[in-house]
């Protein structure tokens, strides 16, 4: 079964160094998002992609995040400046198509510790 | 008000029994609903899409109530690998809200 792949695995950071995390999605798939997940907290939208730009994104997606789609396979986030606060699990996903009715599928995650 | 709110549980269930919990939510124009599971520091799993006229898939079944704003997951003959959280997800537009999560332990 085809999956959406993420490296690295874990990245551990000096708080003010810029991350780069980095995902393949499903290679049929058109929509892409990037989540995260504070440890023991519930699952945070960040940004929803589409057709090489930003859908939506929510109010955690400030001016140090960015993503890009820079080739035909790869979907990648930025943080820019990083903060102890973005240690996080960052999971992204993608959906073949519209989410309205289309489940999202999941990579399993780059854990991002910022030290 | 949170947009998706769960009963944090834990349920803790013996082998064979049934389980059943529920989730509500904030926004009356969300426009799809899911339950995934999650293990343990793993990525969430798509467990099933909630559909308006309830729905089944094995010893799963999920129903969906838009005028109260409440979606329910029932998991019959409860096995000890359905031992997770288990997250409501509610799509709004182009983005997905998620529940705290409801944690199922199921022994032996």
């Amino acid at each position: 079964e085809p999956e959406v792949t993420q490296t690295p695995s874990h990245q551990v950071t000096q708080m003010g160094q810029e991350v780069i995390l980095r995902c393949v999605p499903i290679s049929n798939h058109l929509y892409f998002y990037w989540y995260r997940q504070i440890l023991g907290q519930k699952v945070e939208f960040l940004v929803s992609f589409y057709n090489n730009e930003i859908s939506e994104k929510s109010e955690i997606f400030d001016d140090q995040f960015s993503v890009e789609r820079p080739d035909g396979s790869n979907f990648t986030l930025k943080i820019r400046s990083t903060k102890l606060e973005d240690s996080a699990m960052y999971f992204c996903a993608s959906s073949e198509f519209e989410l309205r009715n289309q489940p999202q599928h999941f990579g399993d995650g780059t854990r991002l510790s910022i030290l | 008000r949170k947009e998706v709110e769960q009963d944090p549980g834990p349920f803790n269930v013996p082998e064979g029994a049934t389980v059943a919990f529920n989730c509500t939510y904030s926004n009356s124009a969300s426009q799809s609903f899911f339950w995934y599971r999650q293990d343990c520091r793993k990525e969430p799993k798509l467990l099933m899409s909630v559909y308006s006229s309830g729905n089944e898939d094995g010893r799963f079944t999920a129903q969906l109530n838009r005028a109260s704003q409440y979606i329910s997951l029932l998991i019959r003959d409860s096995k000890l690998s359905d031992s997770a959280t288990y997250l409501c997800v509610v799509n709004h537009d182009y983005k997905l809200s998620f529940g705290a999560g409801t944690t199922v332990t199921v022994r032996a």
